[in-house]
């Protein structure tokens, strides 16, 4: 299994470009995540899926949108890119939410994405 | 609203000696997770242990372990033995899994450690 694997690990982009992030995931779990890591803020929510066909809002949500149209992909889209939103981009899934008894729900992290945003 | 606080930016320890980590958290839900990841230089998200709010003993990972104090709402990561590879940036995160929740994890804004040889 290759667990949690996003594309692209690096990009730069100019100022008012777009682009797609690409998370995919082979364990068959339901709820997937991005978030963005900026220094000294830790991890934040930007948008979530709780299932194939469904997303949601996080926390930082403004300038991105996602899509979950099949079950072990969830991309994330920068329409017009913005220098504050320079960040490395972090995507991660569950099973569930409550999980089976005796789990930890554990979440499993991609390897991230560093943006560069000129 | 939950809340996780990591009081210790940074942090130094000689090598071959633990190490505890603060985490303190803030939630009105009785049904909880807490997490503890390990981000080394190279920037991946590594679990290393969890600890459930029902939980009676604290958890335990090879030579990770949870000091869980449910009524002080802290849940401290101590390293025993540390090692110069035990260098890294440590995150706390909790998450609960209460009516309306998201599921996502709310993290800290981490500790620095670095292991002296």
């Amino acid at each position: 299994n290759a667990g949690v694997t996003q594309t692209p690990k690096f990009r730069v982009l100019k100022t008012g470009q777009s682009m797609t992030l690409l998370c995919a995931q082979d364990m068959n779990h339901e709820y997937m995540y991005w978030y963005r890591q900026d220094p000294g803020m830790g991890l934040r929510l930007i948008h979530y899926s709780v299932g194939e066909g469904t997303t949601a809002k996080g926390e930082v949500p403004d300038g991105y949108n996602v899509s979950r149209l099949k079950k072990q992909n969830f991309l994330l889209g920068l329409e017009s890119a913005a220098p504050s939103q320079t960040s490395v981009y972090f995507c991660a899934s569950s099973y569930s939410l409550v999980g089976v008894a005796g789990t930890n729900n554990e979440q499993f992290f991609g390897p991230g994405t560093r943006l560069t945003v000129l | 609203a939950q809340k996780i606080t990591q009081t210790q930016p940074g942090m130094f320890v000689q090598e071959k000696e633990a190490v505890t980590l603060d985490c303190t958290y803030d939630t009105s839900d009785q049904s909880y997770g807490l997490f503890w990841y390990k981000q080394p230089s190279s920037g991946e998200m590594i679990f290393l242990i969890y600890q459930g709010s029902y939980d009676e003993q604290n958890a335990t990972e090879g030579r990770y372990s949870l000091n869980f104090q449910k009524a002080r709402k802290s849940a401290n990561l101590v390293i025993s033995a540390s090692q110069l590879g035990d260098s890294a940036m440590y995150f706390c995160a909790m998450r609960s899994p209460g009516r309306g929740s998201q599921g996502n994890l709310i993290f800290g804004k981490g500790t620095k450690l670095s292991v002296k040889p």
